[in-house]
């Protein structure tokens, strides 16, 4: 069964640093993963879409990188801001790509103005 | 253009009663998905449609739980004789198709089983 993990739980960070999410996976054999954020009380937004032939995606301030042999992703957040405050989830979708996805419980930033 | 849409967004009942919690997802995607989000934990598949039909239910707790999609557009997750156990969020997504592509969720329906 896929196990998903991310460390660590929480980080509270001065604006302006740049900061590095850990996610691993315990199956190799996935289709994609997900990295999404979640703001209090409210839905996922998706913010990267790695296919498990890439190595790395970039939007903007974002980028995430993807070892799928290892079983380890990371999103790095360049220069951070208060409004990037929020919790990171990172999620996998096995192999054959038609099903739900497997998240992790998720990273809680906290961004220090 | 419209994204996810889910309704109640709160729903309190009774331990032992019925609820519907319905999900509209954005035109034309014919997949969708449910996920339980639980206090402090990432989201649980529970099932997947693909059109009318459930592709995948293995994550369905028990036979307490059900879902419908009967015209491939709007979803209803139905669970009989709540417990207090059930208290979560009911996550929905829809993606464009269902390989692979970005899934997209809607606000959710926070459940309060009394």
């Amino acid at each position: 069964k896929q196990e998903v993990t991310q460390i660590p739980a929480a980080l509270s960070v001065p604006e302006g640093e740049n900061l590095v999410l850990n996610c691993s996976f315990t199956d190799s054999a996935i289709y994609n993963l997900q990295w999404f954020r979640q703001d209090p009380g409210k839905g996922l937004t998706s913010l990267l879409l790695i296919q498990s032939s890439q190595r790395e995606q970039t939007s903007g301030r974002l980028n995430a990188s993807l070892d799928k042999s290892s079983g380890r992703s990371t999103l790095y957040i360049a220069a951070s801001q208060p409004g990037d405050s929020a919790t990171y989830l990172c999620a996998v979708l096995k192999g054959g790509g038609a099903d739900g996805l497997t998240f992790g419980k998720g990273t809680h930033l906290i961004i220090q103005p | 253009g419209a994204g996810v849409s889910q309704t109640p967004s709160n729903k309190v009942t009774e331990k032992g009663k019925y609820v519907e919690l319905r999900c509209d997802p954005i035109s034309g995607h014919t997949a969708l998905y449910w996920y339980r989000q639980s206090l402090g934990q990432g989201p649980e598949f529970l099932i997947y449609f693909q059109g009318t039909g459930a592709a995948d239910d293995s994550g369905l707790p028990n036979d307490r739980f059900f879902a419908v999609r009967p015209e491939g557009s709007v979803s209803t997750l139905k669970i009989q004789r709540t417990e207090r156990g059930d208290s979560a969020v009911y996550l929905c997504a829809s993606s464009q198709t269902s390989g692979g592509d970005t899934q997209y969720f809607g606000p959710g329906t926070r459940l309060t089983v009394l």
